[in-house]
């Protein structure tokens, strides 16, 4: 089985900030993990995605994310927050075994204060 | 050129109405997705289609019934609407029967029921 906690329901940023939005899975195979952004009334779009190789992948609008398998962790930051970033963050993954789906996170929402 | 396209983006209707909502993916997938989200933005599967094929069906009442005519369209059909039915849905496609290079989603369709 397979599971997705993202900690922290709401995180609060000035900014200019670092953001760091976490997530930790759960899973007995080698992990397919990806981070989606939702904005207000729109669909999710995908932030970037980790299936093999480099551990630390690079996204769209300047978010990065980190595979440490020793710490079962995929977080996703950026050095400076913009007022645009303001969304919903969702962390999901898959293992890859047969008819599988992606396991979402409940979800971040990112509030960004000026 | 949206790549998936659902229609209706908003449906308003009264208890006990059947409703339609249609999606369409110009990506070339072979894997299609309804999926539902909550008033607290929980994502929930509901099924997956391969090739016209059904593969996922989670337990979702019988009252809603998925059709894929063709691997480029998923319709969902939903009978006698109750109040606990109000949500946002979502349609997704995957390139393969695995998504391991993820999903890309359609805007959504917020349906409430009154």
């Amino acid at each position: 089985a397979q599971s997705v906690t993202q900690l922290g329901s709401h995180v609060s940023v000035s900014e200019g900030a670092l953001v760091l939005l976490r997530c930790n899975y759960s899973s007995s195979v080698p992990p397919y993990l990806f981070w989606y952004v939702q904005y207000p009334n729109q669909g999710l779009q995908l932030l970037l995605k980790y299936t093999t190789g480099a551990t630390l992948v690079k996204g769209i609008n300047g978010f990065e994310a980190e595979f440490k398998k020793s710490e079962t962790s995929f977080h996703l930051t950026k050095p400076s927050a913009h007022m645009s970033d303001a969304a919903e963050y969702f962390c999901a993954v898959n293992t890859n075994s047969g008819y599988s789906t992606l396991t979402f996170g409940k979800g971040t929402m990112l509030l960004v204060s000026p | 050129d949206t790549a998936v396209s659902q229609t209706p983006k908003y449906l308003v209707t009264q208890m006990g109405n059947d409703k339609s909502i249609k999606c369409e993916q110009n990506l070339g997938h072979d894997t299609m997705y309804w999926y539902k989200q909550d008033s607290k933005k929980f994502l929930k599967i509901m099924f997956s289609y391969n090739n016209k094929e059904l593969i996922i069906n989670e337990t979702v009442p019988n009252r809603f019934s998925p059709k894929s005519p063709d691997k480029a369209h998923l319709n969902l059909h939903i009978n006698s609407l109750e109040l606990g039915d109000s949500a946002v849905y979502f349609c997704a496609s995957s390139r393969d029967r695995v998504p391991n290079y993820g999903y890309t989603f359609g805007s959504g369709t917020r349906l409430t029921v009154v």
